[in-house]
């Protein structure tokens, strides 16, 4: 069975810091990993995407590592801001385009 | 580029009563579209998978007489909720995916709609 399993389940940080999201997958076969960042009561919005070859991609303050031998990626946010507040989903893709959603991580960015 | 719309964004009803709900893609031709649900501090789930001009197809115990799906266009599909009972209440989301695709086949997803069945 695919699963998505992301840690921490939600964490708090202190504006200006920084943290990093973990996304552990079994999904196979494989054909590419995306993080998602969901303010409360909207729809997803993309922030990376990433297939077997690529292990790194930034965007912005976000950058997202790959690792598909062990297959785990991270999200990590740099000089975090209050508006980073959200939940951030791992979604991986299986080569015939399924999605397999992990639950989120929910960051609290405090003043 | 590639914006999805939902309508409406919040909803109320009376238990039995249904609720239709329009996804839209507002600036592309969208082959597939999807129709996802989600409660209250867990992740997506996947209701439905519609694509244009043909039937759904619904994932494992989704009744599909009970959620209506409708792909009339290339930029509209709806969802109607039929009967609605309070258990139906959630956040249902759609997404799109681009018409001729592209490597990642990549879903955008709309802002999502908020229904409360009383």
């Amino acid at each position: 069975k695919n699963q998505v399993e992301q840690s921490p389940q939600s964490l708090i940080i202190l504006e200006g810091k920084n943290c990093t999201l973990q996304c552990n997958y079994t999904v196979s076969p494989f054909s590419n990993l995306r993080w998602y960042k969901q303010d409360t009561g909207r729809g997803p919005v993309s922030l990376t995407i990433m297939t077997f070859s690529e292990n790194t991609k930034s965007n912005g303050r976000y950058t997202a590592t790959l690792d598909a031998d062990t297959k785990q990626s991270s999200l990590h946010i740099t000089a975090s801001q209050l508006s980073d507040s959200a939940s951030y989903i791992c979604v991986v893709s299986a080569s015939d385009y399924k999605l397999s959603f992990g639950a989120g991580t929910t960051v609290t960015v405090r003043a | 580029g590639a914006v999805v719309s939902q309508h409406p964004s919040r909803v109320i009803c009376k238990s039995g009563t249904s609720v239709k709900i329009e996804c839209r893609s507002l600036d592309f031709q969208a082959t597939t579209m999807f129709w996802y649900r989600q409660f209250p501090k867990q992740s997506l789930m996947l209701m439905a998978t519609s694509n244009e001009g043909s039937k759904a197809t619904y994932e494992q115990g989704v009744e599909k007489d009970k959620f209506l799906i409708n792909h009339a266009s290339l930029t509209l599909s709806t969802l109607t909720v039929t009967s609605a009972h309070p258990e139906d209440s959630s956040f249902y989301i759609c997404s799109a995916t681009l018409a001729g695709g592209s490597s990642y086949n990549e879903q955008f997803f709309g802002p999502g709609t908020r229904l409360t069945v009383l």
